[in-house]
């Protein structure tokens, strides 16, 4: 079975434009998280999703936005974008609560 | 909130030594813990992880990690590391959240192997 997957691996954007990063789920995973993580640090909370309904978010702007597909796949987007947005953005899905998650090999975002 | 503290940025191991990596955590209720593994410019590996039950969890790659309430500890250990254990570790605390867990999760250990 293929892992979580997620396009593309690497870009860079200028300070103001927008971006969209996409992630595919294991076959059967209804859960997909989105986290932020900034290089030194580990990863952050940014948005929960299942069953194509937000479950949560995390302390981040209304710049970030992520919608869920019937397919389960879901986008992160960001406007506006400023230099500090620069990071790994990792997407994680999970099949039931208290299975755990499984990460994709994540976007890295440059923002010049 | 829930918090975690890895409280060694760095480690340094020779290959075929034992190795401890500390995460003490903060949180009200009974947490879900978790390890993972993340190599060079790579997303993260679930090694193990503890949800309820026996407190000493066995995990892949011959790691294993004993949940200690009383110290608010998870630390991860293994009797003999191997040069391709080398990678940052990190250590999560799982909450519910609508009905799965959110993580949140310490700023990591990065372990260095030396022959």
């Amino acid at each position: 079975d293929a892992g979580v997957t997620q396009s593309p691996t690497h870009l860079i954007k200028t300070r103001g434009q927008q971006v969209t990063l996409r992630c595919s789920p294991i076959s059967g995973h209804k859960s997909v998280s989105w986290y932020q993580q900034v290089l030194g640090q580990g990863p952050q909370f940014i948005f929960q999703y299942y069953e194509k309904e937000e479950r949560g978010r995390g302390n981040f702007p209304d710049r970030f936005s992520a919608r869920q597909f019937p397919n389960y796949s879901s986008e992160l987007n960001v406007n506006a974008l400023l230099l500090g947005d620069s990071a790994l953005y990792l997407c994680a899905s999970s099949l039931a609560k208290r299975t755990g998650y499984t990460f994709g090999s994540g976007t890295r975002l440059t923002v010049v | 909130a829930q918090s975690v503290t890895q409280p060694d940025i760095h480690i340094t191991v020779s290959e075929g030594a034992s190795l401890e990596l500390r995460c003490n955590y903060s949180y009200g209720a009974t947490p879900y813990l978790f390890w993972y593994v993340q190599s060079p410019g790579q997303g993260l590996q679930l090694l193990l992880k503890y949800f309820s039950g026996d407190t000493l969890v066995q995990g892949i790659k011959g790691f294993e990690a004993e949940f200690k309430r009383s110290q608010s500890s998870f630390n991860l250990r293994k009797p003999s590391v191997h040069w391709s254990d080398a990678a940052e570790y990190f250590c999560a605390v799982g909450v519910e959240f609508f009905g799965n867990e959110k993580l949140t999760f310490g700023t990591g250990t990065r372990l260095t192997i030396i022959p």
